[in-house]
């Protein structure tokens, strides 16, 4: 399983672009690229997944470079409510869950 | 749908005594896996079930075992508890075919060992 690595915490301000880069320099071929969100208390979040180049949902964007070594979630304007853990794992596309998460990346958002 | 159930929510056990967690996955999952989440050590996979067998585990000593039902739900079970079992417990669901699929978190037993 590639290991993943973030930034342990991440400042900002309320309406700004957050970006987030995760790094797994041992990601394997079938790997895919995931990302949760958790709050206090809480189970983690479905936020996105991806394989290679950008995706984008409703809620955030996942940038993914060609070489697949490292990801960028991007949350566009956020909020206080975003305040949370941000985790990134690399899950392989074979059956079963062996979903590792790293330590995540704590986002303050700050009014 | 409903989402993941987990009971109980809050748990008082002492060192020694065993603990039998469950978890209700979302209608039509079929796959149930287990986290240990603390301060220190974060969120780690205990084991995965899918259709009543163990499709994965992690690493965590035998004290530590589950099991699935028929109708998916999923029990998790610890034995001779320890200080250092005092956790939150995750159990997420997925429909499990292939192991990408999102996974839905429950909102965990907190459980507290003294």
């Amino acid at each position: 399983l590639a290991k993943t690595t973030q930034p342990i915490s991440m400042d900002s301000y309320e309406g700004q672009e957050v970006n987030i880069t995760c790094s797994h320099n041992n990601i394997a071929t079938n790997d895919y690229i995931t990302w949760y969100q958790q709050f206090p208390s809480q189970g983690p979040r479905f936020i996105i997944q991806g394989y290679k180049t950008k995706v984008t949902n409703e809620v955030a964007s996942l940038f993914i470079p060609a070489d697949r070594k490292s990801s960028t979630l991007s949350l566009p304007r956020v909020s206080l409510s975003d305040t949370a853990v941000y985790y990134c794992l690399v899950a392989e596309n074979t059956g079963g869950f062996k979903t590792i998460f790293g330590a995540g990346t704590r986002l303050f958002v700050k009014a | 749908k409903a989402g993941v159930t987990q009971t109980p929510r809050y748990l008082i056990k002492t060192r020694g005594q065993q603990v039998t967690l469950s978890c209700s996955p979302i209608s039509g999952h079929r796959s149930v896996s287990w986290y240990q989440q603390t301060p220190g050590q974060g969120l780690q996979f205990l084991f995965e079930y899918f259709s009543e067998t163990q499709r994965n585990k992690g690493n965590f000593p035998g004290r530590f075992s589950g099991r699935q039902f028929s109708n998916s739900r999923s029990e998790m079970n610890v034995s001779t508890l320890e200080l250092g079992d005092s956790a939150l417990y995750l159990c997420a669901s997925s429909s499990g075919r292939q192991g990408l699929e999102t996974q839905y978190f429950g909102p965990g037993t907190r459980l507290l060992v003294l």
